[in-house]
């Protein structure tokens, strides 16, 4: 089985630029997450899915960041601009069902903005 | 909030021996999940072992096991038998009630020495 699937692998971009990282779940899991990976704050939260709907998005750092679900086999997470700071490792996970379910992370997205 | 503190940020093992890594959590929860991740310099975010906070039994998985001390918020993980491959950033998680986000402690650096 596929697991879950992040592109790109890298991206290296210049400030001000629009970046749109993708993710495709696991087939059949029904929750995905955005987590963001930082030297200065390790890993956190971005935003949650369940069922296509956003609950829980208190983790989006600023209007720049948006994230949207269209079906269950595909995500995005944008940054309009990009900022330096945004540099960083996007990490996208998927699990089936409810919470007693394992989350299950992609290989990551390895973002620079120059 | 919840909170997970691991308090070694490196740690070394000689190849065949064993290790125990630390965890610390905070909550005022009765109902959770405890997770080890591994993340190798690929930086793919690995499952390697969890706990349901009500199984007092803890949980083993081949050569990792977990000593999970509830009332002291204790969660720490030993490796038996330890090789090359083992040789990775390690990270405590924790899964509250709501089940929406893991939240990570800091990682320990583990080096096996041949």
């Amino acid at each position: 089985d596929a697991g879950v699937i992040q592109s790109p692998r890298h991206e290296v971009t210049e400030m001000g630029q629009e970046v749109t990282l993708r993710c495709k779940p696991i087939s059949g899991h029904n929750s995905l997450f955005w987590y963001r990976q930082t030297m200065m704050r390790g890993l956190e939260l971005l935003i949650y899915f369940n069922n296509n709907v956003p609950i829980d998005d208190s983790g989006m750092p600023e209007d720049r960041f948006s994230a949207k679900m269209p079906n269950a086999s595909f995500s995005t997470l944008k940054i309009q601009p990009s900022e330096p700071r945004d540099s960083a490792v996007y990490f996208c996970a998927s699990r089936y069902s409810g919470r007693t379910d394992t989350q299950y992370f992609g290989p990551g997205t390895r973002l620079t903005v120059l | 909030a919840q909170t997970v503190t691991q308090s070694q940020p490196e740690m070394s093992v000689q190849e065949a021996e064993t290790v125990t890594l630390s965890c610390t959590y905070d909550t005022s929860e009765s109902d959770y999940y405890l997770f080890w991740y591994k993340q190798p310099p690929s930086r793919q975010m690995i499952l390697v072992i969890r706990q349901e906070a009500y199984k007092q039994q803890n949980a083993t998985e081949n050569r990792f096991s977990v000593n999970f001390q509830k009332a002291a918020k204790s969660f720490s993980l030993k490796i038996s038998d330890s090789q090359l491959g083992d040789a990775a950033m390690y990270f405590c998680a924790y899964e509250g009630a709501s089940g929406s986000r893991l939240t990570f402690g800091e990682g320990t650096q583990l080096t096996v020495n041949p």
